[in-house]
């Protein structure tokens, strides 16, 4: 199975910091790489597939990028809402797995 | 609007089982494929297992495959999980997922119903 490693595991930061979060496939899996915003007691929801597509209604201060084993998430410009855990996901090949998360807290 | 709505989770005791349902909305059910995940209390996302939109094609995760059964009743846009010899490290939300592509699990999970808890406990 492919490891997925988000790194950090928690990050501090403020409304209006520039937030970078990272993702390792212990393989190359091309782009086929999404990542989910999580809030508590909520279900997850797609932000970004094929590591850099923006879903639709999703903010333009999300971003993606990166291929073949490490890819990022950027958040341009962190806001209220933004204070959530995401994961990273490979769709490479079955079975589809998750990073461990990141947790955004508010400093 | 899609909307995904999950059903039957509750307390079970080891060895027994369970079947979750999830009823689906505001698309046309059989041209998706649909999957389910699960997240452990405090803990990460696991995808479990995932069908075709005709059902005819299904997948699953090491952890699950020879005790769950998910399948699909496209008359009812009713997907299912049939669990059976549960453990108690299958405590967790179950959540019903909507895939972007048909003929296929693309493993992109486009919508999510809000969850099902399942508790495994004496």
């Amino acid at each position: 199975d492919i490891q997925m490693t988000q790194s950090p595991s928690t990050l501090s930061a403020s409304v209006g910091d520039r937030v970078t979060i990272t993702c390792r496939a212990s393989q190359s899996i091309s782009n086929w790489l999404a990542w989910y915003q999580q809030k508590p007691g909520k279900a997850p929801n797609l932000l970004i597939y094929r590591a850099s597509t923006l879903q639709s209604g999703v903010p333009s201060r999300f971003s993606g990028s990166g291929s073949g084993t490490e890819f990022t998430l950027t958040i341009s410009s962190l806001q209220p809402d933004d204070f959530a855990t995401y994961y990273c996901q490979q769709y490479d090949s079955s079975p589809w797995t998750f990073g461990q998360g990141t947790k955004v807290k508010i400093k | 609007e899609v909307q995904l709505l999950e059903s039957g989770g509750g307390l079970v005791q080891p060895g027994g089982s369970l079947r979750l349902s999830c009823e689906a909305s505001g698309f046309i059910f059989s041209n998706y494929a649909m999957s389910w995940v699960r997240q452990a209390p405090g803990k990460g996302l696991e995808w479990l297992s995932a069908t075709t939109g005709s059902g005819g094609n299904t997948y699953y995760a090491r952890s699950v495959r020879g005790r769950f059964t998910i399948s699909r009743d496209n008359s009812k846009n009713t997907l299912y999980l049939q669990m059976h010899s549960l453990r108690a490290e299958d405590t967790a939300v179950y959540y019903c997922v909507k895939e972007d592509k048909s003929g296929y699990s693309s493993g992109v999970f486009e919508y999510w119903g809000q969850g099902t808890l399942v508790t495994v406990s004496s």
